[in-house]
């Protein structure tokens, strides 16, 4: 069974303030993702990686970075938060020799609030 | 561009009666559908998914879902429904290699007594 961990659980900034959310899977899987969900949107995919050092931009990139610093880690950084950004994010992983057929394995999710 | 619709955002269904959520697919090429579950203060995990072969899919907890290529669908089906499939669901499709997974909106599913 995958295992993906995401901290901190909620998260609460002011506007202008610098929020990292951390993710860690223990699975050795090549693929991670963050993605945002809202209540009408589903889930939106910010960024994803396919290893270590490798970043990929998904459909709403716009204030996020993110980096992977190990097979294991991918960060998401938000360097000025803004209120548009409160949401709940999710990581996933998923080993990418399915091709099509991958299947995401998600974290329990960080509660964003920004202020 | 490829896309997911879920066109109802909440759907209230009996204890025991059956339930049917929809999901209408935009994509150029063979689609590979998925339909993730995501209970409450949980994340999403695989409920089933399709690829081209038979076009009913038998998923776990007596879901199952099946593909239409001439309605652009892969509704989702139970039979007789339970209290803890109280959840939302998600529709998705895979793209690009099947690295990049696209989502509907999702659609609440409330059970009543």
């Amino acid at each position: 069974e995958a295992a993906v961990t995401q901290s901190p659980r909620n998260k609460v900034t002011v506007t202008g303030g610098n929020v990292t959310l951390s993710c860690r899977q223990t699975n050795s899987h090549n693929y991670m993702y963050w993605y945002r969900q809202d209540t009408g949107h589903g889930l939106r995919l910010i960024h994803y990686s396919y290893g270590a050092g490798n970043l990929q931009i998904g459909d709403v990139p716009d204030g996020y970075k993110a980096t992977r610093t190990t097979q294991e880690d991918f960060f998401l950084l938000l360097e000025l938060a803004s209120p548009s950004q409160t949401s709940l994010y999710f990581c996933a992983s998923s080993d990418g020799t399915g091709g099509y057929q991958n299947t995401l394995y998600f974290g329990a999710g960080t509660r964003l609030s920004v202020l | 561009a490829q896309s997911v619709t879920q066109p109802d955002a909440r759907v209230t269904v009996s204890e025991g009666a059956s339930l049917q959520l929809r999901c209408k697919y935009s994509y150029f090429g063979t689609p590979y559908l998925f339909w993730y579950v995501q209970y409450p203060r949980q994340g999403l995990q695989l409920l089933l998914k399709y690829y081209p072969g038979d076009p009913v899919v038998q998923g776990v907890n007596g879901f199952e879902a099946e593909f239409s290529k001439s309605n652009s669908s892969f509704h989702l089906r139970k039979a007789s429904v339970h209290w803890s499939d109280w959840a939302v669901y998600f529709c998705a499709v895979s793209m690009t290699g099947g690295y990049k997974v696209v989502f509907g909106s999702g659609t609440r599913l409330l059970v009543s007594p």
